[in-house]
């Protein structure tokens, strides 16, 4: 069964800022999820990814495969940003496309 | 852009009555996922269905709980005898295909009292 652990749990930062969230697993899996959950509740979907690097916007993503390690960095932070960021892996590892979450890291930036 | 939508956004039923959570996933999607979110507490996974079955569920899924298909668009979750604990935010997820990003719906808000 993966385990995903995310850090920080919480953070804060002032608008402009460069953020880094942190996501590890322990199983190999095929592919890593990173998610945005809003205010509201409701969840959106900002990359899966295999290996590399992908970019969306002020938003990238990376991912060692390894190292069992991925990131999500956001350039130019905007309080537009403030919202929990996920990362969810398949639950067996490579295969399983049944997903396991991280508990999420919650971010606040700062006008 | 093409949503999944759940409906009700927020459920209030009695301990020991069933509810029937809907959701509507995007039309040309062939696979679906229920996940639920205790208030607190992270995503997790409940059931993944393909081809009319169900191809993996989690511990959660046990027998109190069934999903189904019942027409070409909705797919529903059903949890026949509720209980406290399964108050929570349920999501209902849809993609083309299992290797590419999940569409959630923006979930319902199950309360049982």
């Amino acid at each position: 069964k993966n385990e995903v652990e995310q850090s920080p749990q919480n953070l804060t930062a002032q608008e402009g800022e460069f953020i880094t969230i942190n996501c590890s697993y322990s199983v190999g899996i095929s592919a890593l999820h990173w998610l945005q959950q809003h205010p509201g509740g409701g969840i959106v979907s900002l990359f899966m990814l295999s290996s590399g690097k992908k970019k969306h916007g002020r938003l990238i993503a990376t991912i060692n495969i390894q190292e069992k390690h991925s990131s999500l960095h956001i350039t130019a932070s905007h309080p537009r940003d403030s919202a929990v960021y996920i990362c969810a892996a398949p639950y067996s590892g490579a295969g399983s496309y049944q997903l396991t979450f991280g508990k999420g890291t919650k971010l606040s930036v700062i006008p | 852009e093409p949503e999944v939508t759940q409906t009700p956004s927020h459920q209030v039923t009695q301990m020991g009555q069933e509810v029937i959570l809907r959701c509507v996933p995007i039309s040309n999607h062939l696979y679906f996922y229920w996940y639920r979110q205790i208030l607190g507490q992270k995503v997790e996974f409940l059931v993944s269905f393909y081809n009319n079955e169900i191809s993996e569920k989690s511990e959660i899924f046990d027998d109190q709980f069934s999903v189904e298909r019942p027409d070409g668009s909705n797919f529903t979750l059903k949890i026949r005898s509720t209980k406290l604990e399964d108050s929570a935010m349920y999501f209902c997820a849809s993609t083309p295909f299992q290797d590419q990003p999940q569409h959630f719906g923006d979930g319902t808000r199950l309360s049982i009292l």
